[in-house]
């Protein structure tokens, strides 16, 4: 089935550092979605990306498409500790809403 | 935004007895409802798609007389473990999408304790 690495699977930055978390696919992907889950919660929906090499902002985050539709990228700048948490890509699979999460990079930020 | 609703939050069980977890979407006529499972430090994996009048779709893997799945209603479905044992603990996590709402919607996750 469909497999969506993430790298890296931890990231422990200073708060005013920059993170960014990257997600690969060994197939082309139709879309791919982020999520945050913070400690001990749920899944929250923050972006969705369809066009190759398309970039979408969000304050401080950044989110890209690749090229070829294979990979994506979600940059934090400035970090900050609200920031902390998992963080997941997520491709819909097998038609529909189904989807395959990625393996999740979880982001601890110091003072 | 969409609200999905889960209970409950969490649960402690004997080993042998059944569970029944239930996910709610609020503000919107869920078509679709899913279940994942989500061990400590691990990503969320899809246990079964569940469409509203329909039997579940369950993904390989995953036992379906163990994980029944009923989705009896636009805004109900609900998730039992049958005769729980101590590796089915784990968090428990719903999502629903339908209609205007193409975007999955989590519901807040249901803890399972089985002793």
């Amino acid at each position: 089935g469909q497999q969506v690495m993430q790298i890296p699977q931890y990231q422990h930055v200073q708060e005013g550092e920059d993170f960014t978390t990257y997600c690969n696919s060994s197939t082309t992907l139709s879309n791919i979605q982020w999520y945050k889950q913070r400690p001990g919660g749920h899944p929250v929906f923050l972006i969705q990306l369809v066009k190759s090499g398309e970039v979408k902002k969000q304050k401080r985050l950044t989110f890209q498409f690749g090229e070829a539709k294979k990979n994506s990228s979600l940059h934090i700048t400035a970090t900050q500790t609200t920031d902390v948490g998992t963080y997941f890509c997520a491709v819909k699979t097998g038609g529909g809403n189904k989807l395959t999460f990625g393996t999740g990079t979880q982001l601890k930020v110091e003072l | 935004g969409a609200v999905v609703s889960q209970h409950p939050s969490w649960v402690i069980c004997k080993s042998g007895t059944s569970v029944k977890i239930e996910c709610r979407s609020l503000d919107f006529q869920a078509t679709t409802m899913f279940w994942y499972r989500q061990f400590p430090k691990q990503s969320l994996m899809l246990m079964a798609t569940s469409n509203e009048g329909s039997k579940a779709t369950y993904e390989q893997g995953v036992e379906k007389d163990k994980f029944l799945i009923n989705h009896a209603s636009l805004t109900l479905s609900t998730l039992t473990v049958t005769s729980a044992h101590p590796e089915d603990s784990s968090f428990y996590i719903c999502s629903a999408s339908g209609g205007a709402v193409e975007t999955q919607y989590f519901g807040p996750g249901t803890r399972l304790l089985v002793l």
